[in-house]
């Protein structure tokens, strides 16, 4: 089946700093999804990405389609310290099923 | 969109026993489905709710241990059964979105969680 990395595995920050993490995939997707989990708390959908080199925004957040149809990445814009959580890419195989691989997440830390 | 509401939120239970989670979606839905997220780790598929016929089980998971409901497309139950300590987890009930266009987009949303921890 297809696989997907995602990096880096934690981040450690300060308030204010730029951050910036991603996933690749040993398929081409046709669908990139970004979620935010909070602890003890389900994934919320972030940004979902349809088109190769898609740029989408919401709010400090800006995800993009790599061209390649293998690749996205978030990029979180002065971080502040209710962004900790962990983020998890997710993405559908062209032509696949509707059940998306799960990147294994990405861990960030703000300190104040 | 879609609003998921799953119950009961957390549980503490003794081992051998067998604990129901409920999800509740806001709208119908074609796709349903069950994860399991064990500690500090990533989403796992159980399995895809099917409306009206047995569920499709992932590999590892099996309908003794994980028996599943969904009776209605807004409604469904996962079951653990005969519970161990390595059962505990989170179960998150999620659904999917299927848009009607050539790229073929959807979305996927997730229930806020059941945490289960087994003694």
């Amino acid at each position: 089946g297809q696989q997907l990395n995602q990096s880096p595995q934690s981040m450690f920050i300060q308030e204010g700093e730029d951050v910036s993490m991603n996933c690749t995939s040993s398929s081409i997707f046709n669908t990139w999804l970004w979620y935010k989990q909070d602890p003890g708390e389900g994934p919320v959908l972030l940004i979902a990405l349809y088109k190769a080199g898609e740029l989408t925004s919401n709010g400090r957040l800006t995800a993009q389609f790599g061209i390649t149809r293998k690749d996205s990445f978030l990029n979180i814009s002065a971080s502040i310290p209710s962004d900790v959580g962990i983020y998890f890419c997710a993405g559908r195989v062209q032509g696949g099923s509707y059940i998306p691989t799960f990147g294994r997440g990405t861990s960030l830390i703000v300190h104040p | 969109s879609a609003v998921i509401s799953q119950k009961p939120s957390r549980d503490i239970c003794q081992r051998g026993t067998s604990l129901t989670i409920q999800c509740q979606v806001d709208s119908q839905v074609t796709m349903m489905f069950w994860y399991r997220q064990q500690p500090g780790q990533s989403l796992t598929l159980i399995a895809t709710a099917n409306q009206g016929s047995e569920a499709t089980y992932e590999s590892g998971f099996v309908i003794d241990k994980f028996p599943i409901s969904r009776p209605n497309l807004t409604f469904s139950t996962l079951t653990v059964s005969n519970m161990s300590p390595e059962d505990s987890s989170i179960y998150l009930c999620s659904v999917a979105l299927i848009r009607d266009s050539p790229e073929g987009a959807d979305t996927q949303y997730f229930g806020p969680g059941t945490r289960l921890t087994v003694l």
